[in-house]
């Protein structure tokens, strides 16, 4: 039962174009909403979050946009740049509960 | 300095071992978490632990019992390995519990059981 889905395994972009990285739920418990960003043989990084009372964060290059009634999020970077090149998960967390619930990525290839 | 670390990086063992991840934050964090990730690379969450008690087991087998001797530290202990309990380990530490507080990873260790 996957209760948040990133449905494109890969996704290729040119660099200095703007990179779009999709996200679905099913859960309407999730109250908060995290970008990670995974290099190969490292841990998760946290990129940015949105609280599900907002529907846009923006942090530098990367906005976080949230359409609740979609269930449906998505993370625009722009200007791609090639160390943006990593997997991307997508991860919700529910009211007081501690674990976060991941999507299963989407690797980000940036082009030159 | 690493914000958390996680050893072994590498772990490859015999079915019917018994064997321990290690797991240390410099954050200051009050929770720390064990996440398993599949060979589907689903990242699951399996434990958390707040001032040293445990607040999350999502129906892990008893055969993995965490260890928190204190906040910065929480190891992960395995008996009887089995073949599907190879996979990536993930320790993680936040401040806080829930409401979207980002958890900060270790860099995982590859578990192998031959």
């Amino acid at each position: 039962d996957q209760q948040v889905k990133q449905n494109s395994p890969s996704l290729s972009v040119q660099e200095g174009r703007i990179s779009i990285l999709n996200c679905d739920y099913t859960n309407s418990m999730f109250d908060y909403f995290l970008w990670y960003k995974k290099y190969p043989a490292e841990g998760p990084t946290f990129l940015i979050s949105i609280s599900s009372i907002k529907d846009k964060n923006e942090d530098g290059r990367f906005t976080v946009f949230l359409n609740k009634s979609a269930k449906h999020l998505s993370l625009h970077i722009v200007p791609s740049q090639p160390g943006d090149s990593a997997v991307y998960f997508c991860a919700a967390s529910a009211g007081g509960a501690d674990g976060l619930t991941f999507g299963k990525g989407t690797h980000l290839i940036i082009q030159p | 300095d690493t914000a958390v670390s996680q050893t072994p990086k590498y772990l490859v063992t015999q079915m019917g071992n018994d064997k321990s991840i290690k797991c240390e934050q410099n954050l200051g964090h009050d929770t720390m978490y064990w996440y398993k990730q599949d060979s589907k690379k689903f990242l699951k969450i399996m434990f958390s632990y707040n001032n040293k008690e445990l607040i999350i087991n999502e129906t892990v087998p008893n055969r993995f019992s965490p260890k928190s001797p204190d906040k910065a530290h929480l190891n992960l202990h395995i008996n009887s390995l089995e073949l599907g309990d190879s996979a990536v380990y993930f320790c993680a530490s936040s401040q806080g519990r829930g409401h979207g507080q980002p958890q900060h990873f270790g860099d995982g260790t590859r578990l192998s059981i031959l």
